[in-house]
């Protein structure tokens, strides 16, 4: 059992370029959640995704973000036009049965230059 | 809205004491979650330990436990017998059936020598 999957660890951007992240559940999970950590700070919720499904989306700026979970393949976190205000840590998780906790993937730090 | 808030920014403890750490929380839900969480140097988040909110009885898991005082909304993580690979920061985190995982800001706890 892998866990669950991000790539890239590690990824730089210039500003207004397009950030691409992407995760693999778990083997069974169907739930999968984004969130974003700044420096210093805890995690803040984003966005969470079954199939097919944007579930809740509140924490989701409302430009320049957007993310899918296909049927088939990776969620993708999709970030347009970067502004180095967007440099921070993003992991994803996910979950079998939401209550149960989540399991995070290692993150991907993107960086804007 | 669910909210945690974690007071101690940062605290220190020598190898082998115990040290508790401090969360308080609110929510307007009656069925909800308790979770602490690990992020060591690496990055990973790991699951540490979990509550249900209608159990009395405090979770427990190894040199791990929690004291869980519903009516206070507080849920402090108690660590015995500190290691130095305990080092990391903790998050407290909230969710229930409605809404994803909330987390506090963390405490950054280092176990000296």
């Amino acid at each position: 059992n892998a866990g669950v999957m991000q790539n890239p660890r590690h990824l730089v951007r210039r500003r207004g370029q397009e950030a691409r992240l992407r995760c693999s559940p778990m083997k069974g999970h169907s739930h999968v959640y984004w969130y974003r950590q700044l420096p210093e700070e805890g995690l803040k919720f984003m966005v969470y995704l079954q199939k097919e499904n944007i579930i809740d989306e509140s924490g989701m700026p409302k430009e320049r973000f957007s993310a899918e979970f296909p049927k088939e393949g990776p969620s993708i976190l999709r970030i347009q036009q970067v502004v180095r205000g967007d440099s921070a840590a993003y992991f994803c998780a996910s979950s079998l049965q939401g209550t149960y906790g989540y399991t995070f993937g290692s993150g991907t730090r993107l960086t804007v230059v | 809205a669910q909210t945690v808030t974690q007071s101690q920014p940062e605290m220190s403890v020598q190898e082998a004491e115990t040290v508790t750490l401090s969360c308080t929380y609110d929510t307007s839900e009656s069925n909800y979650y308790l979770f602490w969480y690990k992020q060591p140097p690496s990055r990973q988040m790991i699951l540490v330990i979990r509550q249900e909110a209608y159990k009395q009885q405090n979770a427990t898991e190894n040199r791990f436990s929690v004291n869980f005082q519903k009516a206070a909304k507080s849920f402090s993580l108690k660590i015995s017998d500190s290691q130095l690979g305990d080092t990391a920061m903790y998050f407290c985190a909230t969710l229930s059936g409605n809404t994803p995982l909330v987390f506090g800001k963390g405490t950054r706890l280092s176990v000296i020598a």
